[in-house]
């Protein structure tokens, strides 16, 4: 198993651009997440999915779309690029249940310049 | 409203013990996670405490008080390979987020000869 691969591992965006950040488990995992982390700061969910066709807004979903159409994928979207939206992006999944854990993807590091 | 606390940086010298700890405000509760997270990579999951006591696993341990909000994680036998962040992480059903967690901001552990 993959588990949960992430692309792009880089990008940098001029303020204005959009782009797709990708998201692939192959767990089998229903729940699916994203998350960004800034530098110091702790990890804020972005968007949640609970299966596919489900998605719902997390803390920070402000400039970011999603969208679940297999369990096994999990795009996000930014429209319109700001210098905010620097910041690591992790996607990850897990199977729900009490003490199932969430399974990290490797991020991606977005610029936006 | 929700909120984590633990320690921003500490150190501590190879081959000791060192105890991370962790205090949470959150309106409800289902668990608490610990994470491990190297620079420039994804966390990956150490331990979980739903329920009041200590859970060991090999040189790691995770304590969780409720009563209290409440936890620590031990690392005994420091290796150097252990210089990380540590992130605490609680879940919190009724903050909404399905399974989303909310994070501290981490807890750089430095290990030093």
């Amino acid at each position: 198993n993959a588990g949960v691969t992430q692309t792009p591992k880089f990008r940098i965006l001029k303020i204005g651009q959009s782009m797709t950040l990708q998201c692939t488990q192959d767990m089998n995992h229903n729940y699916m997440y994203w998350y960004r982390q800034d530098p110091g700061m702790g990890l804020k969910l972005i968007y949640y999915s609970v299966g596919a066709g489900i998605t719902d807004k997390g803390e920070v979903p402000n400039g970011y779309n999603v969208s679940r159409s297999t369990t096994e994928d999990f795009p996000l979207r930014l429209e319109l690029a700001a210098p905010s939206q620097t910041s690591v992006y992790f996607c990850a999944s897990s199977y729900p249940g009490s003490a199932d854990t969430q399974y990290f993807g490797p991020g991606t590091r977005l610029t936006v310049l | 409203g929700q909120n984590i606390d633990q320690p921003t940086e500490m150190t501590a010298t190879e081959g000791a013990i060192v105890q991370i700890n962790c205090t949470y405000q959150t309106s409800g509760f289902n668990g608490l996670f610990w994470y491990q997270q190297h620079a420039g990579e994804a966390p990956t999951f150490l331990s979980y405490n739903v329920l009041d006591g200590l859970e060991e696993k090999g040189r790691f341990s995770s304590f969780l008080s409720r009563s209290k909000g409440y936890s620590y994680l031990l690392l005994k036998e420091l290796q150097m390979k252990d210089s990380a962040s540590y992130l605490c992480a609680v879940r919190d059903p009724s903050g909404g987020g399905a399974d989303g967690l909310t994070f501290g901001k981490g807890t750089h552990l430095i290990i030093q000869p």
